[in-house]
């Protein structure tokens, strides 16, 4: 089974709007971490924002925040106020913890910011 | 700058070469980790070394040889290989053991072509 789910392939919003990009997950771990990575088509990673299965609040990042439904395990991406330097693609990852030092990467999501 | 360096940025190669891709971090980790990432497929990890121990070996072809000599230190030393070899090489770091700060950075990668 996908350890990562991405089931967007493509997206695109309108510049200044927001956009959720969406994330499944499956572990039986019940410590793990979930991150969001950005990859501009220069090919570089870009960490964005992390949640950690036990933190109660969902992580915000500037105009980053992420959905967290533990029950549903999801971990959704939300960027506010899109701009055009947002469209890239996008990358949801899951590490297993206390040990684990495997990233397991989904499949990713290409977001286009129209004017 | 990015705290996690590869080198060369761009390659070409023949499949009776031999070459080597170097990646080095200067954030302290103690675990580094190589992916390939074709077209249209998401991340595949190559190899995991924590502390320059082999961890992980994702059922990587032998023409694939990593080398990890210190902490900050990771080589993937390439020989006979494919056109289907032909992608992106991303290097990664991460600190090794569960806790804060606990993303792996990426370094900007080595777009290997293989002719």
């Amino acid at each position: 089974a996908q350890k990562i789910t991405q089931t967007q392939p493509g997206m695109f919003v309108q510049e200044k709007e927001a956009v959720t990009l969406d994330c499944t997950y499956d572990t039986s771990d019940q410590s793990y971490g979930l991150f969001w990575y950005k990859q501009p088509s220069s090919g570089e990673m870009i960490f964005l924002i992390y949640q950690g299965s036990y933190d109660e609040q969902n992580a915000t990042e500037g105009r980053y925040s992420l959905n967290f439904q533990k029950a549903r395990k999801s971990a959704n991406l939300v960027i506010s106020a899109s701009q055009l330097g947002d469209s890239a693609m996008y990358f949801c990852a899951m590490r297993e913890g206390p040990a684990g030092n495997q990233f397991y990467f989904g499949t990713g999501t290409s977001l286009t910011v129209i004017p | 700058e990015t705290g996690v360096t590869q080198t060369p940025r761009h390659l070409v190669m023949g499949m009776t070469n031999k070459k080597s891709l170097k990646c080095e971090q200067h954030l302290g980790h103690n675990a580094m980790y190589w992916y390939k990432q074709s077209a249209k497929k998401p991340l595949e990890l190559m190899f995991v070394y924590n502390f320059k121990e082999q961890t992980e070996n994702n059922s990587v072809p032998s023409r694939f040889s990593p080398e990890c000599p210190n902490s900050s230190h990771l080589f993937l030393h390439l020989h006979t290989l494919q056109p289907e070899d032909s992608a992106l090489y991303l290097c990664a770091s991460s600190q090794g053991q569960w806790g804060q700060n606990t993303e792996a950075f990426f370094g900007q990668g080595t777009r290997l072509t293989v002719v």
